[in-house]
């Protein structure tokens, strides 16, 4: 089955500096790969996404990157701000169901104001 | 509500014993799923519903798992003879037709057995 691994575990950066967090995956067959924020006490929320015929995808402050020769995808969050402390998930699906999705170990980001 | 409810958010249980956990999805929305999320780690997926039709139970950890949603809303995940690594948070997530790939999670059940 699929294994995604993501790093780092912990992050710790000064407000309006980026953020970076990497994941591999080892499926080829996976096509569809989300990122959520998880707060304490809350369930995760989708925050982008990127699909395989795509190399990059910007949203505001975040982007993602894919390179799926060399099966890796970046989360990247330019001028963090507090309100961004919370702990990152990648996943990798290999179909459409982005339910069966298999997750990442997650990053706890903590931007220091 | 507008989102994911599950109940209860807490749940202290002797080993041993059974419990269920409730997950009532957005209004319309067709799938639903179950994760087990244990501490320090990303959700593992248990099991998924296409209106009442169990569709994929593959990661379910073992036959003390079941899970049900006999009218396509609401899904009660049942564990039996709960066991301490049982211990861990159950998030439900629902998808309506036509989304894509955009799923959206609950707050959880937080599972503790003693």
């Amino acid at each position: 089955g699929e294994n995604v691994e993501q790093h780092p575990s912990t992050l710790s950066v000064q407000e309006g500096d980026s953020a970076v967090i990497k994941c591999t995956y080892s499926d080829s067959a996976s096509n569809y790969f989300p990122w959520y924020k998880q707060e304490l006490g809350k369930g995760p929320q989708l925050i982008i996404d990127i699909r395989s015929n795509v190399g990059e995808k910007k949203d505001q402050r975040i982007a993602v990157t894919l390179n799926k020769t060399a099966k890796h995808f970046s989360l990247h969050i330019t001028e963090t701000q507090p309100e961004d402390s919370a702990v990152y998930f990648c996943a990798a699906s290999p179909n459409t169901n982005a339910g069966k999705s298999t997750f990442g170990d997650g990053t706890t980001l903590t931007v220091k104001p | 509500g507008a989102g994911v409810s599950q109940s209860p958010r807490y749940k202290v249980a002797k080993r041993g014993q059974d419990v269920a956990l409730r997950c009532d999805p957005i209004s319309g929305h067709v799938s639903l799923f179950w994760y087990q999320q244990a501490l320090g780690q990303g959700p593992e997926f248990l099991t998924y519903f296409q209106n009442e039709a169990q569709l994929d139970k593959s990661g379910l950890p073992s036959d003390r798992f079941f899970a049900e949603r006999p009218e396509g809303s609401v899904s009660t995940l049942k564990i039996q003879r709960t066991q301490q690594e049982d211990s861990a948070v159950y998030l439900c997530a629902s998808s309506p037709p036509g989304a894509g790939n955009t799923i959206y999670f609950g707050e959880g059940s937080w599972l503790t057995v003693v």
